[in-house]
């Protein structure tokens, strides 16, 4: 079984530059979720979405942070602008149900400059 | 006070020691509790689930107390390969079955 993939592995931008990034989740999985973890942190929840509709985005920075999921499949990440303190890992899962087991994706290493 | 509170560690342990983690959560209604392992630079993968009951898989063995709202996990026996980082995690009540990270517990196994 293909696991929850994400890209791109790495990012280095520039503050107040723009940045995307991209999550497919394994095959089924309803809910999916992205994820913020700081070096030596704890992963953060930033968005919950059920299918294609969102359920918990209460720790999304709304003005520089954006999520979709359309079609209720893969999902994209944006951060417009960036800041020094948003490098961080961003880590993709996805569950059959909200609160089962969640399979992490690799995350996406994001650098700040 | 934090949502999941962990001993961010290091443990160092000799191979063949026990090693116990505990957790401490706040919120009393929480549902369902988790520990996930992480290697350094990888993702999070579940370890175990956490029951009422307590549950024992293999060398590990995880242990729920609501009345004092902690969890703890145990490893018996470590080996090398069990070093990584182990987070404690926590289902929260409510709409959504919104899942709370700790900061993690790092084990150093050493020969």
């Amino acid at each position: 079984e293909a696991g929850v993939a994400q890209s791109p592995r790495y990012k280095i931008i520039e503050k107040r530059q723009s940045v995307a990034f991209w999550c497919n989740p394994i095959s089924g999985h309803a809910t999916l979720y992205w994820y913020q973890q700081i070096l030596g942190q704890g992963p953060k929840l930033l968005i919950q979405f059920q299918n294609n509709g969102v359920v918990d985005d209460s720790q999304l920075p709304k003005d520089r942070f954006s999520a979709e999921r359309l079609k209720g499949v893969d999902s994209t990440l944006k951060i417009q602008p960036a800041k020094l303190e948003d490098s961080a890992v961003y880590l993709c899962a996805s569950s059959l149900a909200g609160g089962g087991e969640q399979y992490f994706g690799p995350g996406t290493r994001l650098t700040v400059t | 006070r934090k949502e999941v509170e962990q001993d961010p560690g290091p443990f160092n342990v000799p191979e063949g020691a026990t090693v116990a983690f505990n957790c401490t959560y706040s919120n009393s209604a929480s549902q369902s509790f988790f520990w996930y392992r992480q290697d350094c630079r990888k993702e999070p993968k579940l370890l175990m689930s956490v029951y009422s009951s307590g549950n024992e898989d293999g060398r590990f063995t995880a242990q729920l107390n609501r009345a004092s709202q902690y969890i703890s996990l145990l490893i018996r026996d470590s080996k090398l390969s069990d070093s990584a980082t182990y987070l404690c995690v926590v289902n929260e009540a409510g709409g959504g079955n919104k899942l709370t990270f700790g900061t993690g517990t790092q084990l150093k196994v050493e020969l």
